[in-house]
Order: structure tokens, then C-alpha cells, then sequence
């Protein structure tokens, strides 16, 4: 079975620019969070969709937004995008309510330029 | 909100050396706990957790009891080996609230050395 897939990789984007990022849960799976790990410090959290709302929202300002669909994938949006934008962004799938694990994917990394 | 505490890292270790991970929390209600561990220009894989009171995690040698005393879930492994080189996030869900969002400390990093 595929684990959590993102994409892309790797990107890269000047200040004031806006970028997209999209994520694939487990298969079964329909809940998604969404991370920031900025370089040498742990993840944060940015949100969490569960059956396409929103269910939790970290401290990050409103440039920062989200949506999941109905096939449950996810894609977080960023706006005017900031030199301290730069991080890995990471999604985590897990199963519900009912569960309490998360499994991360690879992540993406942006850079801002 | 919930908090972490973890070592300071690197800890540098032998092969075969013993291992503690130190990680203290706090938190509103009864989280789960979790490791989860980072490899170089990887994403975070779950290493183990526990969801209640003296609940002992256990995977690939690893291993935390989760002390509600003392807020704490340490991360042990009677003998590091060379690929155990990461760095690991000690972690409590919060799960009285709608949302479940993990707390990551800062990491701490393992080197262990041949």
C-alpha cells in the first residue's frame, strides 16, 4: 500500500509569490495535518482536515489556507510568501477520530528567495 | 498549550552503547505520547507510542513507558547500532479538543559513531 505521498519535492519561489502544495493520505484515510518544519527546529502545526473541514489551526497567519477534497487528498496555499517561509512542509494522514497516529510523508521543500 | 522538553542534542555515541533520550511534557488532559525519528532529508517515521498511564512503547529496540507522574516518556535502547543515527522527536497528541495536533519539541540528535 502507498504511504503518504506529496508534491512536489522540492520548490522554489521568490518573496511575494504564492505556492501550492498538495497532499495524498493512506489509502482509507480521511484526515490530513499539515506541518512546518523550519531547518533545525521540530514540526509546527499549520492545520487539520478531517471529512473536508477544517478541525484545528495552529498559530500561522491568514496567507497560510487549505482545503481538502473529496477524494480526501489536500492541498495547503501560502500567499506573499515570506523569506521565513522557507521550511519543509510536511502532511500527515490518519484514520479518524478514532485513531491517534499520524503517518508523515516526505514532505516539500521551499525555499524562498 | 501542550509543551516539550527534550535533551539538548547531538549525543554522540559507540556502537553498541546504551541510549536515553530524555522528554518531559506538559499538557491539558491525557495525551498520547509518540517518538517519532528523522533521518537525513527525510520526512518523520513513527517509531513508537503509548496511549495510557505506565503503557510501555516498544519498536526496533527502542523503548518509553509513559510515566504520568513525572510527565515523562524517555526513550531507551540497550545498544545503539551505526544506522540509529537520526534525529528523534519526542511528542504528545492532544485529544480532549476536536483537533489532533502533535507538539514537537526541538529534536534531539543521535550520532553514533563505529
Amino acid at each position: 500500500d502507498a504511504g503518504v505521498t506529496q508534491s512536489p519535492t522540492h520548490l522554489i519561489k521568490t518573496r511575494g509569490q504564492q505556492v501550492t502544495l498538495r497532499c495524498s493520505p493512506i489509502s482509507g484515510h480521511k484526515s490530513v495535518s499539515w506541518y512546518q518544519q523550519v531547518l533545525g527546529q521540530g514540526p509546527q502545526f499549520i492545520f487539520q482536515y478531517y471529512e473536508k473541514e477544517e478541525r484545528g489551526r495552529g498559530n500561522f497567519p491568514d496567507r497560510f489556507s487549505a482545503r481538502q477534497f473529496p477524494n480526501y487528498s489536500s492541498e495547503l496555499n501560502v500567499n506573499a510568501l515570506l523569506l521565513g517561509d522557507s521550511a519543509l512542509y510536511l502532511c500527515a494522514s490518519w484514520g479518524g477520530p478514532a485513531s491517534d497516529t499520524q503517518y508523515f510523508g516526505p514532505g516539500t521543500r521551499l525555499t524562498v528567495l | 498549550g501542550d509543551s516539550v522538553t527534550q535533551m539538548e542534542g547531538p549525543v554522540t555515541l559507540s556502537e553498541e552503547a546504551f541510549l536515553t533520550i530524555n522528554c518531559t511534557y506538559t499538557a491539558t488532559g491525557y495525551p498520547s505520547l509518540f517518538w517519532y525519528v528523522q533521518y537525513p532529508g527525510e520526512g518523520l517515521q513513527l517509531l513508537l507510542k503509548a496511549t495510557k498511564a505506565d503503557d510501555k512503547g516498544s519498536n526496533k529496540g527502542f523503548e518509553a513507558t509513559y510515566r504520568k507522574e513525572t510527565t515523562s516518556f524517555h526513550l531507551e535502547k540497550g545498544s545503539v547500532q551505526v544506522s540509529d543515527s537520526a534525529v528523534y522527536f519526542c511528542a504528545p497528541l492532544e485529544r480532549d479538543t476536536g483537533r489532533r495536533a502533535l507538539t514537537f519539541g526541538s529534536g534531539t540528535r543521535l550520532q553514533v559513531q563505529p
